[in-house]
């Protein structure tokens, strides 16, 4: 178990909808950030915050949006969602912005049919 | 061509078998991480190497800067290691990752 929680497990939405996603760092753990894992193009890097603040982005679409809570859990909110959406979420999380070990959580299942 | 390459892509072993799975990165690097990826989805981090070697277990993990290519080593294979292993490069902010295509173990008994 490496701490980082991730709800729901397991989400079928139809296109066109918004979907929510949730992390919950491991305790102390400032930094939060999300990947996605597609059949078509392996994991890639979304986006970073830290302590609540956007640190960095990668491939992320403007349909997808992301914030991290005061108590440091964070939200990934993916919108107008298309078949191509599908894919494994991740979270991820480690205690500062750099040079440490990052901890995953088990994913977010999204299809979207 | 991608930023971080692995080598081989798929790779079946035979139980006790010495297993080495490679990874080229053409970008600067802050770290270098192994995750394994199990058939469920969860994703474990390994190592993470600036350098040099690490050992945990029957895993051994080594980082050529200059070379820009890095190693992960098992000794001794097991069915249990079956899974997939990405490398992944850190960025020099040290923000983000950049992940290679996975390599697929899969050991037979």
């Amino acid at each position: 178990d490496s701490g980082v929680t991730q709800t729901p497990k397991h989400l079928i939405t139809a296109t066109g909808q918004r979907v929510t996603l949730r992390c919950s760092p491991r305790s102390g753990d400032l930094s939060v950030y999300w990947y996605q894992q597609s059949l078509d193009q392996g994991l890639q890097f979304l986006i970073q915050y830290y302590n609540g603040e956007e640190r960095a982005k990668g491939n992320i679409l403007e349909r997808f949006s992301a914030q991290q809570f005061p108590d440091l859990h964070s939200e990934l909110n993916l919108s107008s969602l298309e078949l191509g959406d599908s894919a494994l979420y991740f979270c991820a999380s480690s205690i500062g912005t750099a040079g440490n070990t990052i901890y995953f959580g088990e994913g977010s299942w999204l299809t979207v049919v | 061509k991608n930023e971080v390459e692995q080598s081989p892509q798929n790779l079946t072993a035979q139980e006790g078998e010495f297993i080495t799975i490679n990874c080229s990165y053409s970008v600067g690097i802050s770290a270098l991480h192994w995750l394994q990826q199990h058939p469920g989805g969860g994703i474990v981090s390994l190592f993470m190497l600036s350098s040099g070697k690490k050992k945990h277990g029957r895993l051994i993990a080594t980082i050529n800067i200059q070379e820009k290519h890095s190693s992960l080593h098992i000794t001794a294979s097991h069915p249990r290691d079956s899974a997939v292993y990405i490398c992944a490069v850190r960025n020099n902010a040290g923000n983000m990752l950049t992940f290679g295509g996975g390599t697929r173990l899969m050991v037979k008994p």
